[in-house]
């Protein structure tokens, strides 16, 4: 049962590029979260969906940030416009519904280098 | 609002000794709290999970507590190894999402 995979693993964009990761839940699971860890602090919470819905996007950026989770394939998180403050390691997390602790399972990460 | 804080931000030992790790929390409402470990530049490893009614739960040389009344939770290592060097996290699950609010983090050294 594979776990949790994210995909690139590095991208590097210009200011003004588009970022796509893709997050592919463990077998299963259709809850995904995602969080941003910005260098040197700690991680936070940015979005939290479930297959086609958007659940809790309270941590999301007003402005660039966008996630879906669709119906099938991987859940995507888009930035806009990358800007150098952008430059950071981005993490998913899945957990399976109804799972009794709820306990969510992390990928490797995508590390975002805006140039 | 939901706030997690670790103390030491920093700690460096000899290799051998046994050590606790502090986490706290302002809202004592939480669902799980679960500490990972993670190494420079890489993911998340997670050590131990320990339900909201559990006061604590062992893993080989860890051993964790939960004290929810008071907002508090400690990371035990015993006999540290120099490859127990890393940063180690504390997470509290909250809200009605259930997602993870994170502590700064511990940055532990163990000298060989």
């Amino acid at each position: 049962n594979a776990g949790v995979m994210q995909n690139p693993r590095h991208l590097v964009r210009r200011r003004g590029q588009e970022a796509r990761l893709r997050c592919s839940p463990m077998k299963g699971h259709s809850h995904v979260y995602w969080y941003r860890q910005l260098p040197e602090e700690g991680l936070k919470f940015m979005v939290y969906l479930q297959k086609e819905n958007i659940i809790d996007e309270s941590g999301m950026p007003k402005e660039r940030f966008s996630a879906e989770f669709p119906k099938e394939g991987p859940s995507i998180l888009r930035i806009q416009q990358v800007v150098r403050g952008d430059s950071a390691a981005y993490f998913c997390a899945s957990r399976k519904p109804g799972q009794a602790n709820n306990e969510q399972f992390f990928g490797p990460g995508t590390r975002l280098t805006v140039l | 609002k939901q706030e997690v804080t670790q103390i030491p931000a920093a700690l460096s030992v000899p290799e051998g000794e046994n050590l606790v790790l502090n986490c706290s929390f302002t809202d004592s409402a939480i669902y799980n709290l679960q500490w990972f470990r993670q190494d420079p530049g890489k993911g998340l490893t997670s050590l131990l999970l320990i339900q909201s009614s559990q006061r604590e739960q062992t893993s080989g040389r860890l051993n964790a507590s939960l004290d929810k009344s008071s907002g508090r939770s400690t990371l035990y290592i015993a006999a540290s190894q120099p490859g127990d060097s890393a940063t180690y996290l504390c997470a509290v699950y909250g809200g009605a999402t259930n997602k993870l609010i994170f502590g700064t983090g511990t940055l532990l050294a163990v000298q060989p």
